[in-house]
């Protein structure tokens, strides 16, 4: 079983780069979400999607796009890379109602100089 | 506003039992959350509690939930070597959605 696949696990990037973090769960959850993981913070979420085509807001969105044009897939998008994004990000998914358990990826660790 | 606030570290010898709190702010929320996340990995759910119970017990796991208080605890018997990793606290928000407001992880250390 994949579960939620991250890609790529690590990046390197310098100010004002554009990259693209991807994110696919094979589980045909509905729900998918990104959070971003700095010590002593915790993980705080950046985007989320309740199904393709709708996508929100979470605590912490400035400087992060996100699309849901399939169920699969819930990229997330760097438009100009700051080193304030520098983190470690996790995509997590989940099916509705229930106990509403969360998914998690594997991570993708990235720094930005 | 949601906050979920969580000391930030705990050491314990092996075989103590360890207890880890939570504080949380939104009295709406239907479900909490224990997560567990071991080095280099993402986070796994641990045990869960409903809002309308006061504890949940799962072999050596215990849930305490004072809705009053709006505090959460886990506590971990006969802790092993393996126990040690970061816990995560999370409630889900009163919603349609699974949206779910994570705490800031307390580490846990066991000694041996």
């Amino acid at each position: 079983n994949a579960g939620v696949t991250q890609t790529p696990k690590f990046q390197v990037l310098k100010t004002g780069q554009s990259m693209t973090l991807q994110c696919a769960q094979d589980m045909n959850h509905e729900y998918m979400s990104w959070y971003r993981q700095d010590p002593g913070m915790g993980l705080r979420l950046i985007h989320y999607s309740v199904g393709a085509g709708i996508t929100d807001q979470g605590e912490v969105p400035n400087g992060y796009n996100v699309s849901r044009s399939t169920t699969e897939d819930f990229p997330l998008r760097l438009l100009s890379a700051a080193p304030s994004q520098t983190s470690v990000y996790f995509c997590a998914s989940s099916s509705p109602g229930g106990i509403g358990e969360l998914f998690f990826g594997e991570g993708s660790r990235l720094t930005v100089l | 506003g949601e906050d979920v606030e969580q000391s930030l570290f705990l050491s314990v010898r092996e075989g103590d039992s360890s207890v880890i709190n939570c504080t949380y702010t939104d009295s709406s929320s239907t479900y909490l959350y224990w997560y567990k996340q071991e080095p280099g990995a993402g986070l796994q759910l641990l045990t869960y509690i409903f809002s309308n119970m006061d504890m949940k017990q799962d072999q050596r796991l215990t849930v305490l939930l004072n809705k009053k208080d709006k505090h959460l605890s886990l506590r971990i018997a006969d802790t092993q070597t393996g126990d040690s990793a970061i816990y995560f606290c999370a409630e889900k928000t009163s919603g349609a959605t699974n949206k779910l407001i994570f705490g800031t992880g307390t580490l846990l250390a066991v000694q041996p």
